[in-house]
């Protein structure tokens, strides 16, 4: 098992423009979700989805779109960049039982 | 909204000495609870998590932790810390039914 794999690890972007980070798990998890990661700031929900078809908001939602079109990939959409989005992000997926995440590597965004 | 605290951002200590991270939540009901670890340039790892029972966990590489259901806390312990301990550490929440809700981190730096 790959686990819990994101594309890219770094991506820089101008102002305004849109990308797509990608995450991925071979593990049948349920449940999927995205993070940011600011320092002094701990991590922070962005979205997340407990199946296929299902997705909701987290506690810092505005500027990010997600879908989950199958149970393994679960991507997370800018649709225009800004430098408040500069961050570190992380996906992480587990069971519908279970209560452990497991984390992706983190995509470092910088946003110019 | 519910909440985690971490008490302390930075806490600097020699080889040898004892580690207790204070976390704090603010929800009455029941919870379960975690402590992730970031090591230096890498994705966060569970460190120890608790969901019932023996109110006090032991987690990988020495690290423990004791539940108060009183004082709505979750302190993270070791007796005899290392160069190697150095890392960023993450207490986190789980509500029945909700998202993983993380506290700020506390960075630890060990000296040699």
């Amino acid at each position: 098992n790959a686990g819990v794999t994101q594309t890219p690890k770094f991506q820089v972007l101008k102002t305004g423009q849109s990308m797509t980070l990608q995450c991925a798990q071979d593990m049948n998890h349920e449940y999927m979700s995205w993070y940011r990661q600011d320092p002094g700031m701990g991590l922070r929900l962005i979205h997340y989805s407990v199946g296929a078809g299902i997705t909701d908001q987290g506690e810092v939602p505005n500027g990010y779109n997600v879908s989950r079109s199958t149970t393994e990939d679960f991507p997370l959409r800018l649709l225009s960049a800004a430098p408040s989005q500069t961050s570190v992000y992380f996906c992480a997926s587990r069971t519908g039982g279970a209560n452990v995440l497991t984390f992706g590597a983190g995509s470092r965004l910088t946003v110019l | 909204a519910q909440s985690v605290s971490q008490h302390n951002h930075h806490v600097i200590l020699s080889e040898a000495a004892s580690l207790e991270l204070g976390c704090n939540y603010s929800y009455g009901g029941t919870v379960n609870l975690f402590w992730y670890v970031q090591y230096p340039g890498q994705h966060l790892q569970l460190l120890l998590k608790y969901f019932s029972g023996d109110p006090l966990v032991k987690g990988i590489k020495g690290f423990e932790a004791e539940f108060i259901k009183s004082k709505f806390s979750f302190n993270l312990r070791k007796p005899s810390v290392q160069w190697s301990d150095t890392a960023e550490y993450f207490c986190a929440v789980r509500l029945s039914g909700t998202a993983l809700i993380f506290g700020k981190g506390t960075t630890l730096s060990v000296s040699s």
